[in-house]
């Protein structure tokens, strides 16, 4: 399995624009998992599917972002509109039942806002 | 809530030397902990897990050991080498396949 894949690596964009993370997880995992790491704030966990479901977006900041997870094999992250302190690399895993917690990592996109 | 902490932030050490990086985490009721390496510009890459039942685990020169009474984890790496350079960050889950509450990591950088 190629692991988990997300698009776009690097996005630059003005202030204002909207943003469309992706992500694809390994084939057969039932959780995803999106992720933001920052200087000041370390790893933190946005929201959390299983099953294709929301679980937990008790930690998306605010209403600009908003989570999908259409099928089981893509997820989007979108921002709308986006500000410069939105910057950030953001990050998402997978995982399934029968290995309880080992969450497989994609690359990241590493997002800045001008 | 579960809040992780690592220390120190950054370390340096010369080639060759023994070295222990330092995790707490402030509720002892975790399913396990787990020690990843994020390199510059990289993704996560999980090094070991420790179940709540084991108190340590060994992978080549790294060990990691689990105290859950007192809330600690030390990841000990053996002999480092400069490839060894890197940002090492624990992790705890709530509960089973659950978030992982991160600590902020300790920045390692081995001199050759």
């Amino acid at each position: 399995d190629a692991g988990v894949i997300q698009s776009p690596r690097h996005e630059v964009t003005e202030m204002g624009q909207e943003v469309t993370l992706r992500c694809k997880p390994i084939s057969g995992h039932d959780y995803l998992f999106w992720y933001r790491q920052t200087m000041m704030r370390g790893l933190e966990l946005l929201i959390y599917f299983n099953n294709n479901v929301p679980i937990d977006d008790s930690g998306m900041p605010e209403d600009r972002f908003s989570a999908k997870m259409p099928n089981a094999s893509f997820s989007t992250l979108k921002i709308q509109p986006s500000e410069p302190r939105d910057s950030a690399v953001y990050f998402c895993a997978s995982t399934w039942e029968g290995i309880k917690n080992i969450q497989y990592f994609g690359a990241g996109t590493r997002l800045s806002v001008l | 809530k579960q809040e992780v902490t690592q220390i120190p932030a950054a370390l340096s050490v010369p080639e060759g030397e023994n070295l222990v990086l330092n995790c707490s985490f402030t509720d002892s009721a975790i399913y396990n902990l787990q020690w990843f390496r994020q390199d510059p510009g990289k993704g996560l890459t999980s090094l070991l897990l420790i179940q709540s039942s084991q108190r340590e685990q060994t992978s080549g020169r790294l060990n990691a050991s689990l105290d859950k009474s007192s809330g600690r984890s030390t990841l000990y790496i053996a002999a480092s080498q400069p490839g060894d350079s890197a940002t090492y960050l624990c992790a705890v889950p709530l509960s089973g396949n659950t978030p992982l509450v991160f600590g902020k990591g300790t920045r390692l950088s081995v001199i050759a």
